[in-house]
């Protein structure tokens, strides 16, 4: 069954470095998000991302968040400068083209700022 | 606003007995729900959907959901419960309001506890 697949599965980082989050969605999918879940909190929304461009984001997703899809296979999530709250586990998912299909989500990456 | 809501953060339930996890929603228009769960350190794993139709849905490792419009509920449920079946589970909802790209909206998790 297809997967995403997500890298690195946990990465440490210092306050204040920047970090790339990685994805490979599903090869057929046409949509891509990053949510995210603090530990022993709900799942939230980040960002959509389709056709090249950000569909819609949260307002958690500020200037400090960036997405690209920069070879047509990769997903990527970038913080500019970490802060210690956004320690949490990152999803990423796709979707195909179906207003019914499901969504599916990648193992998730756990980010720990130090 | 939409919103999903786990009344329960944990359940308990002795292996063999059947399982409730509850969940109700509140969206705008028809609601496109889903359940998922997550094993400890894992991703999320997708076990039903419910789109249209039928309002008792089938889903993976013998779970099922039953749609409630009246109650605005989506209930998962299986008849027999296992060990292997403890995990977070995720209720979420799909934003009717985001058309196709539709982000999905999750309820705070329930911690489904069986013992042997």
């Amino acid at each position: 069954e297809p997967e995403v697949t997500q890298t690195p599965s946990h990465q440490v980082t210092q306050m204040g470095q920047e970090v790339i989050l990685r994805c490979v969605p599903i090869s057929n999918h046409l949509y891509f998000y990053w949510y995210r879940q603090i530990l022993g909190q709900k799942v939230e929304f980040l960002v959509s991302f389709y056709n090249n461009e950000i569909s819609e984001k949260s307002e958690i997703f500020d200037d400090q968040f960036s997405v690209e899809r920069p070879d047509g296979s990769n997903f990527t999530l970038k913080i500019r400068s970490t802060k210690l709250e956004d320690s949490a586990m990152y999803f990423c998912a796709s979707k195909s083209w179906g207003t019914t299909d499901g969504y599916t989500f990648g193992s998730g990456t756990r980010l720990t700022v130090v | 606003a939409q919103s999903v809501a786990q009344p329960e953060d944990q359940v308990n339930v002795a292996e063999g007995n059947p399982l409730t996890v509850k969940c109700t929603y509140s969206v705008s228009g028809n609601p496109y729900l889903f359940w998922y769960v997550q094993y400890p350190n894992r991703g999320l794993q997708f076990l039903l959907k419910y789109i249209t139709g039928d309002n008792l849905v089938k889903g993976s490792y013998g779970f099922e959901a039953e749609f409630n419009k009246s109650q605005t509920s989506f209930h998962l449920k299986k008849p027999s419960a296992l060990v292997s079946d403890s995990a977070l589970y995720f209720c979420a909802v799909r934003d009717p309001g985001s058309s196709n790209t539709g982000k999905l909206i999750f309820g705070q998790g329930t911690t489904l506890q069986v013992k042997p």
